[in-house]
């Protein structure tokens, strides 16, 4: 079982609509989670980052974080074609020697006008 | 555009061969990262050095190494190439280093090995 997974999609979805992106993980020791979006041929940004569980919201953005479930979402609300971009969940440990973050493999969405 | 620069952009070599990428993090930041990103493992972490000096090591291959110079600036060498080390190699900064910072992200460096 890898650490983190991410369904790939691809996700099609009309302009306008509310796009829902998930990772589930299995290390509990997880504590720190983001959200980063990538165009094609550029490197990833962050968007969205969330410490424990709850709720954040930025915008259009909104990150829920349930450990207890081991499930991390990102809802897109009124997407835009501009959204159009490869969509990835990565997370972190509390920290220690080997310190990394764990990335899901990436979920392409694709907003059509 | 995040402030980190990576060069090449593109880079095709043969199998066997050896390889330099260059990576500048973004002005202040001391801790730099590289990642490997390919279609069937995703974007899997290298290494990270900060200020000079290794401070976590990740999936990285023994014939790939990595340093950091007093300007901040590294590289990733990689050596021995084979078909499966074509992939996209990031590099990001963060200032400190820590857990919970935010790291930024270079445009890549786009290797293919023929």
């Amino acid at each position: 079982q890898k650490e983190v997974e991410q369904d790939p999609g691809p996700l099609s979805v009309p302009e306008g609509a509310i796009v829902s992106l998930n990772c589930t993980y299995s290390n509990s020791a997880f504590q720190y989670f983001m959200w980063y979006r990538q165009y094609s041929r550029k490197g990833p940004e962050l968007l969205m980052y969330t410490y424990s569980s709850g709720n954040k919201e930025d915008g259009r953005f909104t990150a829920q974080v349930d450990k207890s479930s081991k499930y991390i979402s990102l809802f897109i609300r009124d997407s835009q074609p501009s959204d159009s971009a490869t969509y990835l969940c990565a997370m972190s440990d509390s920290g220690g020697s080997n310190y990394k973050l764990t990335f899901g493999k990436g979920t392409l969405l694709t907003v059509n006008p | 555009d995040s402030g980190v620069t990576q060069t090449p952009k593109h880079l095709i070599t043969a199998t066997g061969q050896r390889v330099t990428l260059r990576c500048s993090p973004r002005s202040g930041d001391l801790s730099v990262y590289w990642y490997q990103q390919s279609l069937d493992q995703g974007l899997q972490f290298l290494i990270q050095y900060y200020n000079g000096e290794e401070r976590a090591k990740g999936n990285i291959l023994e014939r790939f190494s990595a340093q950091q110079f007093p300007d901040l600036h590294s590289e990733l060498n990689l050596s021995s190439l084979e078909l499966g080390d074509s992939a996209l190699y990031f590099c990001a900064s963060s200032v400190g280093g820590g857990y919970q910072e935010t790291q930024y992200f270079g445009p890549g460096t786009r290797l293919l090995v023929l």
